[in-house]
């Protein structure tokens, strides 16, 4: 069955350095999303993209936060300037529709900031 | 701020009995639940997409209900399995893009 991949499964950076998380969606799928997850709390909605552009993003994706698709096939997350509080899952997902399709997650990567 | 609540947090259940757990949702401006099964270390793997008041839907023994009037569904597990010890989390669709989960519930089924 088709799967989200995402690399790294973890990473460990300094506070203050750039994090770019990787993802592979589903081939097939048009729409992709970013979700977080700080240890202990709900799974949060950060982005998602369509059409090369972003179609809807949270509080949480500020300035410090893009997103882009380089070359047709992968999705990034780029953290610039890391902050503690940044450490947590990061989910990527994919669907083929917009709404009341189904959403496929990726095993997500875990970044830890120290 | 949408709130999705799951209960409860957490259930131990025998192997061999059956369980419930809830998921509470606004009922304005609904578009889809979703349910998902997540063990550790593994993707979330998508369980159902409830779009319809009323909506049932089964998957082995597994199912689900769906009631967007009063902002609740069900998941149901008949005759629980040690392999069904996972957290399961619910997620409300409305009008936008995003999801919004809840909480979970962790299940332990024990053998």
């Amino acid at each position: 069955e088709p799967e989200v991949t995402q690399t790294p499964s973890h990473q460990v950076t300094q506070m203050g350095q750039e994090v770019i998380l990787r993802c592979v969606p589903i081939s097939n799928h048009l729409y992709f999303y970013w979700y977080r997850q700080i240890l202990g709390q709900k799974v949060e909605f950060l982005v998602s993209f369509y059409n090369n552009e972003i179609s809807e993003k949270s509080e949480i994706f500020d300035d410090q936060f893009s997103v882009e698709r380089p070359d047709g096939s992968n999705f990034t997350l780029k953290i610039r300037s890391t902050k503690l509080e940044d450490s947590a899952m990061y989910f990527c997902a994919s669907s083929e529709t917009r709404m009341g399709n189904t959403i496929y997650f990726g095993e997500g990567s875990w970044l830890t900031v120290v | 701020i949408l709130n999705v609540e799951q209960s409860p947090q957490s259930l131990h259940v025998q192997e061999g009995d059956s369980t419930n757990f809830t998921c509470s949702f606004p009922s304005s401006n609904f578009y889809a639940l979703h349910w998902y099964r997540w063990e550790t270390a593994k993707s979330p793997e998508a369980l159902f997409v409830m779009t319809l008041n009323g909506d049932e839907k089964k998957k082995g023994r597994i199912s689900a209900t769906l009631n967007t009037k009063e902002g609740y569904s069900y998941l149901y597990i008949k005759g629980s399995q040690p392999e069904d010890s996972a957290t399961y989390l619910c997620a409300f669709n409305n009008a936008g893009n995003m999801l919004t989960f809840g909480g979970g519930t962790r299940l332990m089924v024990k053998p």
